[in-house]
């Protein structure tokens, strides 16, 4: 199947820094990509899509200035949590769709954020 | 609105069988999916059904039933390692997917 990758896959920052989490697909380009938040004990929530050569798309109620994200290239998606609070810490997950007749999605291994 | 439903958490022995059940109101149906997801990793993809009927794929079986809103996946032959929480997740008229809260399957020796 499809790999995508996820860099770093742990990340420790103090509060007001910014941290950046690298998506990639590693034997397939993906127009769109999918980045989703998860917190302890809880769903996957989608954050935003991004879609490579035009504005992300991002869900009600995700700041767009604080999650920056930039899908540089047809493999490459960037997530930036500006400014990070200790409330930023979560699982970070990206996903892209690898096509085909299952519509399936292929999720990275996630990058674990804490902030202090 | 858009709603997904899943039991909590479920409990059962090592070699049995169980059922996850998931039920769903969504606005349009492009299929529906199920995830096993161990305790601090990703999701990985178990299954997709789109058309009503009984996917089966080894130990993992899933249901659609698009009448009913409901889906179940099926887990044969239980063994530890299938102890993690289980997504049902449907995509809407959108394309986009919208995610249950996930169930936690605990399997006893």
């Amino acid at each position: 199947g499809a790999v995508v990758s996820q860099h770093p896959s742990r990340v420790i920052c103090k509060s007001g820094t910014s941290v950046k989490i690298e998506c990639r697909s590693l034997d397939f380009q993906a127009t769109t990509m999918f980045w989703y938040r998860q917190f302890p004990k809880q769903s996957l929530m989608l954050m935003a899509t991004s879609n490579e050569g035009s504005k992300a798309t991002y869900e009600q109620g995700v700041e767009k200035d604080k999650f920056l994200i930039n899908h540089a290239s047809l493999t490459l998606s960037t997530l930036t949590v500006t400014s990070a609070h200790p409330e930023d810490s979560s699982f970070y997950i990206c996903s892209a769709p690898y096509g085909g007749d299952n519509n399936e999605q292929f999720f990275g291994p996630g990058t674990r954020l804490t902030v202090l | 609105g858009q709603n997904i439903d899943q039991p909590t958490e479920m409990t059962a022995t090592e070699g049995a069988i169980v059922q996850i059940n998931c039920t769903y109101q969504t606005s349009g149906f492009n299929g529906l999916f199920w995830y096993q997801q161990h305790a601090g990793e990703a999701p990985t993809f178990l299954s997709y059904n789109v058309l009503d009927g009984l996917e089966e794929k080894g130990r993992f079986s899933s249901f659609l039933s698009r009448s009913k809103g409901y889906s179940y996946l099926l887990l044969k032959e239980l063994q530890m390692k299938d102890s993690a929480s289980y997504l049902c997740a449907v995509m809407d008229s959108n394309y986009q997917l919208i995610w249950g809260a996930g169930t936690k399957l605990i399997i006893k020796p």
